[in-house]
C-alpha cells in the first residue's frame, strides 16, 4: 500500500520559513501528480499547490504565490514544500496528496510570534 | 477560480439511513471530482474520484457511490453505520487551481 509521510512541520516566527518534506513508498513516484492540502484548525480543506510528476509544471493558490515553492526529487520519492514569508493564516495542518487519491497524515505548521 | 457548492452543510441522520450529499461546480469539470471522508482529528480519506465512472478507491465499501457529469455531482451512503459519521468534502481537479467544497458534517440523530 502507498505511504506518504511528511515531517518538517513545526512553529516559526511571522516572516520565517519552514520546508515541508513528503516522503512516498510503494509507488513509482514519478508517474504522479503530487499536491499539499491545508487545512486551518477548525476549518475545511483548502488546496495549497501542485506538481507534475516530471516536476516541470506547478500550480498554486493565489495567497501563496510568491512565497512558497513545491519541488520534488524523483530519485528520492520525496516532495517538497518551501514556505517563505510565513503568516499567522499560514496555521494549518499541511497534508501531502498523492493525485486525489492518497493523503499523508498531515504536519503542523503553527505560525505567530 | 471553480466554487464548489456542498449542500447540505450539516446533517442528522440514523443508522440504517440512505443520506445523499451534493456538489455543484460553478463551471463544467466533466467528471474531475473527488470525495473525501475526514473523521476528527484525522487526515482526509478519499472515497472516489473520475466520478462519473464512480471509480472507488480499493478498500472503499460498495455502500459509498456516486454520480454526476459536468457541474452536478452527489455523493450517496446507501446505509449509514456509526463508522460513517464524518466530514464529507467534494473535490474538483479539472481546472487550477483545484477548489474544495465547504464540507457536510453528517451527525447521529
Amino acid at each position: 500500500e502507498v505511504q506518504l509521510l511528511e515531517s518538517g512541520g513545526g512553529l516559526a516566527q511571522p516572516g520565517g520559513s519552514l520546508r515541508l518534506s513528503c516522503a512516498a513508498s510503494r509507488i513509482t513516484f514519478s508517474n504522479y501528480v503530487m499536491s499539499w492540502v491545508r487545512q486551518a484548525p477548525g476549518k475545511g480543506l483548502e488546496w495549497v499547490a501542485s506538481i507534475s510528476g516530471s516536476g516541470n509544471s506547478t500550480s498554486y493558490v493565489d495567497s501563496v504565490k510568491g512565497r512558497f515553492t513545491i519541488s520534488r526529487d524523483n530519485s528520492k520519492n520525496t516532495l517538497y514544500l518551501q514556505m517563505n514569508s510565513l503568516r499567522a493564516e499560514d496555521t494549518a495542518v499541511y497534508y501531502c496528496v498523492l493525485v486525489v487519491i492518497r493523503w499523508g497524515q498531515g504536519t503542523l505548521v503553527t505560525v505567530s510570534s | 477560480d471553480i466554487r464548489m457548492t456542498q449542500s447540505p452543510s450539516s446533517l442528522s441522520a440514523s443508522v440504517g439511513d440512505r443520506i445523499t450529499i451534493t456538489c455543484r461546480a460553478s463551471q463544467d469539470i466533466r467528471n474531475n471530482l473527488a470525495w473525501f471522508q475526514q473523521k476528527p482529528g484525522k487526515a482526509p480519506t478519499s472515497l472516489i474520484y473520475a466520478i462519473s465512472s464512480s471509480s472507488s478507491q480499493s478498500g472503499v465499501p460498495s455502500k459509498f457511490s456516486g454520480s454526476g457529469s459536468g457541474t452536478d455531482f452527489t455523493l450517496t451512503i446507501s446505509s449509514l453505520q456509526p463508522e460513517d459519521f464524518a466530514t464529507y468534502y467534494c473535490q474538483q481537479y479539472s481546472i487550477y487551481p483545484w477548489t474544495f467544497g465547504q464540507g457536510t458534517k453528517v451527525e447521529i440523530k
